[in-house]
């Protein structure tokens, strides 16, 4: 089936520890994002891409690493996790074209402790 | 003040009633996106809006670009239709980020 795939769905790091987020697309979508969604506070812009090769920061960049060596795959890094990470964290690709539908992955619930 | 203000931000109507959900931006952008989320759960796109109007089953969406704001409304409301619902604005031009409101939580009582 078509559309974006986030792994892991869930995870529980120490203090300290990395992780990497894997966000796949099929649709060969240009453009991909990460995005973090805390209570309250909406869905915040981490990191994205407007093509392979190409990363840029968002809203709130501090903390995280990104790379996107292949168009169909955005990675999310944590060096070092920390609490103020725990979150809920979307991908989410588009194609740059006018008229056309965002796609957003199912989201990683990553806890921090 | 956030770019993208969504009114109310909770909601509890009785099964079958009208629901409106507002939602104004300040920025020039190319497009709406209306979002699902249910609890726990993924977001699902359920408008893209340019201009005009756009329905789908008992969901209708509608945006005036000249007053920077959209509404979407449920009709014949239902408990499966309880979410959170998130309005997200699309930048003009080459920019393509999308901006979030912070959700309008619907609850639905039979």
């Amino acid at each position: 089936n078509a559309g974006v795939t986030q792994t892991p769905k869930f995870r529980v790091l120490k203090t300290g520890q990395s992780m990497t987020l894997l966000c796949a697309q099929d649709m060969n979508h240009e453009y991909m994002y990460w995005y973090r969604q805390d209570p309250g506070m909406g869905l915040r812009l981490i990191h994205y891409s407007v093509g392979e090769g190409t990363t840029a920061k968002g809203e709130v960049p501090d903390g995280y690493n990104v790379s996107r060596l292949k168009k169909q795959n955005f990675l999310l890094g944590l060096e070092s996790a920390a609490p103020s990470q725990t979150s809920v964290y979307f991908c989410a690709s588009i194609q740059p074209t006018v008229g056309t539908e965002a796609f957003f992955g199912q989201g990683t619930r990553l806890t921090v402790v | 003040k956030n770019e993208v203000e969504q009114s109310p931000q909770n909601l509890t109507a009785q099964e079958g009633e009208f629901i409106t959900i507002n939602c104004s931006y300040s920025v020039g952008i190319s497009a709406l996106h209306w979002l699902q989320q249910h609890p726990g759960g993924g977001i699902v796109s359920l408008f893209m809006l340019s201009s005009g109007k756009k329905k789908h089953g008992r969901l209708i969406a509608t945006i005036n670009i000249q007053e920077k704001h959209s509404s979407l409304h449920i009709t014949a409301s239902h408990p499966r239709d309880s979410a959170v619902y998130i309005c997200a604005v699309r930048g003009g031009g080459s920019n393509y980020k999308l901006t979030f409101g912070k959700g309008t939580l619907l609850t639905v009582n039979p």
